[in-house]
């Protein structure tokens, strides 16, 4: 099974901060990744597939970049309503699809 | 509007079985593969079984294979896992989880504790 690693596991940050979550692959994923937010008590929401695509109704400050086994998610500007966790998925291997262990981003 | 309603989730003894449902609702239900994926409390998610379209393929995670059997009815536009031989790492909200390989669209999930 292709493990993920997602660094760093939380960080703090304000609004208006530049946050830039890394997802890194045990075996190159040709871009077969997706990113999720999920905010307490709620469903994870799709974020990012295919690497750098951006779901349709996601806010155009995230965005997606990376290849082979090392992908980011970057905000470009925090706001208030991203304060969740963060998880990468990789669907390159399938079955199974495996999770990264999930980033959180609190407020400074 | 893609709607995805788990139920079927509770209290269950080692051991015990559940029945949980997805009712899908929005979309060609008949034209997509899904998921079942759990989230353990306060972890992370993990995925769990796999159903295709059609004469379906199934795939389970090997945590759950030989315990767990996924199924579809089209007619209804439901999903279901049937859990047996419950344990207590079983315990966490199960979401039902709409495919292409990532996961578009879930629901809000249903909760299964097992404990004696």
């Amino acid at each position: 099974d292709i493990q993920l690693t997602q660094s760093p596991s939380s960080l703090s940050a304000s609004v208006g901060d530049r946050v830039t979550i890394t997802c890194r692959a045990s075996q190159g994923i040709a871009n077969s990744l997706a990113w999720y937010q999920q905010k307490p008590g709620k469903a994870p929401r799709l974020l990012v597939y295919a690497a750098f695509r951006l779901q349709s109704g996601v806010p155009s400050r995230f965005s997606g970049s990376g290849s082979g086994t090392d992908y980011t998610l970057t905000i470009s500007s925090l706001q208030p309503e991203d304060f969740a966790t963060y998880y990468c998925q990789q669907y390159y291997a399938n079955p199974p699809v495996t999770f990264g262990p999930g980033t959180t981003v609190d407020i400074k | 509007e893609v709607q995805l309603v788990e139920s079927g989730g509770g209290l269950v003894q080692p051991g015990g079985s559940l029945r949980l449902s997805c009712a899908a609702s929005g979309f060609n239900f008949r034209t997509y593969s899904m998921n079942w994926v759990r989230q353990a409390p306060g972890k992370g998610l993990e995925w769990v079984s796999y159903i295709s379209t059609r004469s379906p393929t199934v795939y389970y995670a090997d945590s759950v294979k030989g315990r767990f059997t996924i199924s579809r009815d089209d007619a209804q536009n439901s999903l279901y896992l049937q859990m047996n031989s419950l344990r207590d790492e079983d315990t966490a909200v199960y979401y039902c989880a709409r495919d292409p390989n990532y996961y578009d669209h879930w629901g809000p999930g249903t909760m299964v504790i097992v404990s004696s």
